[in-house]
């Protein structure tokens, strides 16, 4: 079993809808969970992280936490053509940083 | 403020070739870490750096070996390449006291021949 796994899509949702992402972790001690974006041929880029159970709101971009399930997911609303890209789930354990492989999203006009 | 730096941006070698590729953190930040991206992979953890020291290794050959300079800058070290090791290469700095949170450098892009 992979420390992190995610449904690698592809995943397309029409413009203003709302793209859900989702990713599931194996080690029930982990305390922080982080999102990137990755567009095509470029790095990640940290689009925002959560501690807690529940959600945690920023502009569009909706985190959303259960511990118990292991489960963390990303919700985009009123999507855009400009969120197109990979995004990357990532769970520290220790030191290292475990990733997802992606789930590609495109959004369409 | 400039953010985290990496060179060269690309780079071809051949099969048994050294290579040494370079990153410069973001101001502020005094941790940084090292990941291999293959295409249609999510980054996997090279290892870590903290303190001029080796703090976490992920699971990755010898042949993969690094250092930390007093400016907290990094290098990255590649021996005797192989043609698997063709990938995009990330360096991702942390700010102090906050560890867990990675900015990521634009990547050094090596084919291996």
């Amino acid at each position: 079993q992979k420390e992190v796994e995610q449904n690698s899509g592809p995943l397309s949702v029409p413009e203003g809808a709302i793209a859900s992402l989702n990713c599931t972790y194996s080690d029930r001690g982990s305390q922080s969970f982080f999102w990137y974006r990755q567009y095509s041929g470029k790095s990640p880029e940290l689009i925002m992280f959560i501690y807690s159970n529940g959600d945690k709101e920023d502009g569009r971009f909706t985190a959303q936490l259960n511990k118990a399930s292991q489960y963390v997911s990303l919700l985009i609303r009123d999507s855009q053509p400009s969120d197109s890209a990979t995004y990357l789930c990532a769970v520290p354990t220790g030191n290292q940083f475990y990733f997802g492989t992606g789930t590609s999203l495109t959004v369409i006009p | 403020d400039a953010g985290v730096t990496q060179s060269p941006t690309h780079l071809i070698k051949t099969r048994g070739q050294q290579v040494t590729l370079r990153c410069s953190p973001k101001s502020g930040h005094d941790t940084v870490s090292w990941y291999q991206q293959a295409l249609g992979q999510g980054p996997q953890f090279i290892f870590q750096y903290y303190e001029e020291e080796e703090r976490q290794r992920g699971n990755f050959p010898d042949r993969f070996s690094g250092h930390q300079f007093p400016n907290y800058s990094s290098e990255l070290n590649v021996n005797a390449l192989l043609l698997g090791d063709s990938a995009l290469y990330l360096c991702a700095s942390s700010p102090v006291g906050f560890r867990e949170t990675q900015y990521f450098g634009p990547g050094t892009r090596l084919l291996v021949l």
